[in-house]
């Protein structure tokens, strides 16, 4: 257990809302990661932080934004939810970003836009 | 691009006995790390085993090993003795250069009573 939460763990919402989900961690890691895990597309990275303030895009980070104004909280929002981003998402944690390190997942989020 | 396959879907052993899960991959670096991952029904993702490029040793944790092929770029999973509990979605991760992770789409395993 790395210490990591996702909240909230089960979103339904409308096409168009705004959603933001939250991973919050409790060992001040640097590195934290959001990621998207579809069927046939394994996990996928959206965006990630190497500290706060500091984030960079992923593999499909369109229709995604993040924010990190606390080392233990790594935000991500999508500003206009819709039907394509119904999916899990799952935060994930490094100490550091190199090769080497491994990543410790939280519990997931499944998200649902109708 | 680097890349991560795993071929089989679905795999179903017979609890107690051995099962083998593939995952090939695709990189021109020569340093990287690989990772099998455990996806049970509640969704947690759990690290199984890591193979570190380097060693030629393959890495085993209890039950758990890998047959790591370089050249071939091959990384197997093996479970021994095969429990119910093992029943997941196992996910081959791929860690190189670029420090991001590069999964594979995953084999569901089964296992029989």
């Amino acid at each position: 257990d790395a210490g990591i939460t996702q909240s909230p763990r089960h979103k339904v919402t409308e096409t168009g809302t705004p959603v933001t989900l939250r991973c919050h961690q409790t060992e001040n890691h640097r590195y934290m990661y959001w990621y998207r895990q579809d069927p046939g597309h394994g996990l996928r990275l959206i965006h990630y932080s190497y500290g706060v303030k500091d984030t960079d895009k992923g593999e499909v980070s369109d229709g995604y934004s993040v924010s990190r104004s606390k080392t233990e909280d790594f935000l991500l929002t999508l500003e206009s939810a819709t039907s394509s981003q119904t999916s899990v998402y799952f935060c994930a944690i490094s100490e550091g970003q190199g090769a080497a390190d491994t990543q410790y997942f939280g519990p997931g989020t499944r998200l649902t836009v109708l | 691009a680097q890349t991560v396959t795993q071929s089989q879907p679905e795999m179903s052993v017979q609890e107690a006995e051995t099962v083998t899960l593939s995952c090939t991959y695709d990189t021109s670096e020569s340093d990287y790390y690989l990772f099998w991952y455990k996806q049970p029904p509640s969704r947690q993702m759990i690290l199984v085993i890591r193979q570190e490029a380097y060693k030629q040793q393959n890495a085993t944790e209890n039950r758990f090993s890998v047959n790591f092929q370089k050249a071939a770029k091959s990384f197997s999973l093996k479970i021994s003795d095969s429990q119910l509990g093992d029943a997941a979605m196992y996910f081959c991760a791929y860690s190189g250069g670029t420090y991001k992770y590069i999964f594979g789409t995953g084999t569901r395993l089964k296992v029989l009573a």
